[in-house]
């Protein structure tokens, strides 16, 4: 019963290089997201995917992109990182498409990232 | 813009010593009040949904509240397992697919 998987748990990175951030789900879920979570301001949500085929910015999506490969997969890209983007990454997932009661978040255990 | 503020920061709390946690939120159309608990090295993990004011839900040692402006989750007779950050998230009708989190009140519970 794995739920929500992020791989990988712990990055470094240099300033400029790039890197994808994977995660998956088991659930069926309709709707995946990616949030950056920093001391003191909570969760943000980066980029949001209601469905199969489509994604929305959220809160702070700039130096991000994001690819929702099917149904089970939604991945985060960082093309040129940069310190600001040291943070810790949570994929989550809900079974709706948020409008539906009972559409609690499901979240993996994250990715801890550090640009040098 | 949906709006949420947790108070206190930080509560060290002794064994046995009940208190509450406080959410206070500011959304265009509630269409759900999350509360999730968050372990070290852990992402979130969901507790309770609150959608109307008047309704509480309870788990163990955990009771949440809601009213039209603010939530509280009370902890009665807490126990050093009970120590975590814990999250409050809104979804509202204006942002229906999205969760506005709090920063979250980490907890400790000293024996």
């Amino acid at each position: 019963n794995a739920g929500v998987t992020q791989t990988p748990k712990f990055q470094v990175l240099k300033t400029g290089q790039s890197m994808t951030l994977q995660c998956a789900q088991d659930m069926n879920h309709n709707s995946m997201y990616w949030y950056r979570q920093d001391p003191g301001m909570g969760l943000r949500l980066i980029y949001y995917s209601a469905s199969e085929g489509t994604t929305d910015k959220g809160e702070v999506p700039n130096g991000y992109n994001v690819s929702r490969l099917n149904k089970r997969e939604f991945s985060l890209r960082l093309e040129s990182a940069a310190p600001s983007q040291t943070s810790v990454y949570f994929c989550a997932s809900i079974p709706g498409t948020g409008h539906q009661r009972n559409t609690e978040a499901f979240f993996g255990q994250g990715t801890r990232l550090t640009v040098v | 813009e949906d709006q949420v503020t947790q108070s206190p920061e930080a509560l060290r709390l002794q064994e046995g010593e009940s208190s509450s946690l406080n959410c206070s939120y500011t959304v265009s159309g509630l269409r759900g009040l999350f509360w999730y608990r968050q372990d070290p090295g852990k992402g979130p993990e969901f507790l309770f949904t609150l959608y109307s004011a008047g309704e509480e839900k309870e788990k163990e040692r955990l009771k949440a509240t809601l009213t039209k402006k603010e939530s509280f989750l009370h902890i009665t007779a807490p126990k050093p397992e009970d120590s975590a950050t814990y999250l409050c998230a809104v979804r509202s009708s204006g942002s229906a697919r999205q969760l506005t989190f709090g920063s979250g009140t980490q907890l400790t519970v000293l024996p």
